[in-house]
């Protein structure tokens, strides 16, 4: 069956540090991989995606690469703002199968 | 463009009373509908989901179940909430198992 696993958290770094979130996946068939935001109280927010091998994702600063040799797909950030602090989820999809598969979540906290 | 309305924001409901959370989205046809649920600190629990009208998958035996009497509008419900019962429940529709697109939530404590 598919599965992601990423990192557990909880994540706190300070201003302006690197982040990394790690996220590997198992998978039957062609996953599109995906990472999701959520802030406190609210849904979630889709700040990424890649929908085949070598592909880069990146918004808001945030990237992630389809990394199919490592099953990977880790999410990096070069300089957190205190305004990141949320949850992460990793997640996958593959065609065919009508549900998207979540990790369990990271929650990153920045401090000033 | 396509959106997901969801509500209410925030319920508190007595133990034993009956539930009903509302979710529909604009702009899309035929998409596919989730209801997950999101404990304290936790992670996402699907709950149900649907790929079209009257068809509803259950992926975990509980208290609730989930109707979806027209194409872009899908309900969970519950005849007598537990306490357990309590969390944040998600909506959220896709299509062509591409990403999913969150409603804004909805906070459900059972007192």
């Amino acid at each position: 069956g598919n599965s992601v696993t990423q990192m557990e958290g909880p994540v706190t770094l300070s201003e302006e540090a690197f982040l990394t979130i790690n996220c590997t996946y198992t998978a039957t068939g062609y996953p599109s991989l995906f990472w999701y935001v959520q802030y406190p109280g609210e849904g979630l927010q889709l700040l990424l995606k890649a929908t085949k091998a070598d592909d880069k994702g990146s918004n808001k600063g945030f990237e992630a690469t389809y990394r199919k040799e490592t099953t990977s797909f880790h999410l990096e950030k070069g300089s957190v703002q205190v305004s990141d602090s949320a949850v992460y989820f990793c997640a996958l999809g593959v065609t065919g199968n009508e549900k998207l598969t979540f990790g369990t979540g990271t929650r990153l906290t920045i401090i000033p | 463009s396509q959106t997901i309305h969801q509500w209410p924001a925030t319920l508190v409901q007595p133990v034993g009373s009956p539930l009903s959370l509302e979710c529909t989205v604009e702009g899309t046809s035929n998409p596919n509908l989730y209801w997950y649920r999101q404990a304290a600190g936790r992670g996402l629990q699907l709950l149900f989901y649907s790929v079209g009208i009257g068809q509803i998958s259950s992926e975990v035996p509980q208290n609730l179940s989930a109707s979806r009497p027209q194409d872009r509008q899908f309900i969970l419900s519950s005849k007598k909430l537990l306490l357990s019962d309590s969390g944040f429940y998600l909506c959220a529709w896709s299509r062509l198992n591409t990403e999913a697109f969150f409603g804004q939530g909805t906070r459900l404590t059972v007192v």
